[in-house]
């Protein structure tokens, strides 16, 4: 079946350390995002690519690194810079382009937690 | 630069109209979406409206665009209790719409 997979679903992190959050997706879609969603805060935006290779930092880089060595994956690494990292990370893909179906679809999401 | 924004809550009673409303600040969106979200779960798309149209329906679902006001809204008819969840709206940007924004959500409750 397509989709987006998201692993793990659940992740604690000791203060101080990386960790990285695996985002893969078999759609074909050119471009993925990395969202951070805090209570009452909707979705934020991290880091979006539009094709391999590439990459643009979105609303809240700081703190946070990615790649995109492959269509199919987009890792997100939260580093120690990231002061507030506890939070629920959504991935997402998207077909890009001029006609309908340009919509994101969504991963499961992991919740990240800094004990 | 872009903004999305909501009203975080709203309760309806069963069998009622659900309306939510959406206002964003940048006027060169190409396609706007509306996502629902159940607990601890990703965000599923519910419909989208390209922005050079007014409405759309679908089944329970309206969507209406005022483009000079910048505001979307998403009409739920005959709300039922599986409605419950967070709404999004969204927008994208760019000639291939590839930049998506999202607003706070609108947590949908109903009520017997």
């Amino acid at each position: 079946d397509g989709g987006i997979t998201q692993s793990p679903k659940y992740l604690f992190r000791k203060e101080g350390q990386n960790v990285t959050l695996s985002c893969e997706q078999n759609l074909n879609h050119d471009a993925m995002y990395w969202y951070r969603q805090d209570p009452g805060q909707g979705l934020r935006l991290i880091y979006y690519s539009q094709i391999v290779n590439d990459f643009q930092k979105g609303d809240i880089a700081e703190g946070y690194s990615v790649s995109r060595e492959k269509k199919e994956s987009f890792p997100l690494t939260v580093t120690s810079a990231q002061k507030n990292p506890t939070a629920f990370y959504l991935c997402a893909s998207s077909n890009p382009g001029q006609g309908a179906n340009t919509e994101a679809f969504f991963g499961q999401g992991t919740r990240l937690t800094v004990v | 630069g872009e903004d999305v924004e909501q009203s975080l809550f709203l309760s309806v009673r069963e069998g009622d109209s659900s309306v939510i409303n959406c206002t964003y600040t940048d006027s060169s969106s190409t396609y706007l979406y509306w996502y629902k979200q159940e607990p601890g779960a990703g965000l599923q798309l519910l419909t989208y409206i390209f922005s050079n149209m007014d409405m759309k329906q679908d089944q329970r679902l309206t969507v209406l665009l005022n483009k000079k006001d910048k505001h979307l809204s998403l009409r739920i008819a005959d709300t039922q209790t599986g409605d419950s969840a967070i709404y999004f709206c969204a927008e994208s940007f760019g000639s291939s719409a590839s930049k998506i924004i999202f607003g706070s959500g609108t947590r949908l409750s109903i009520r017997p």
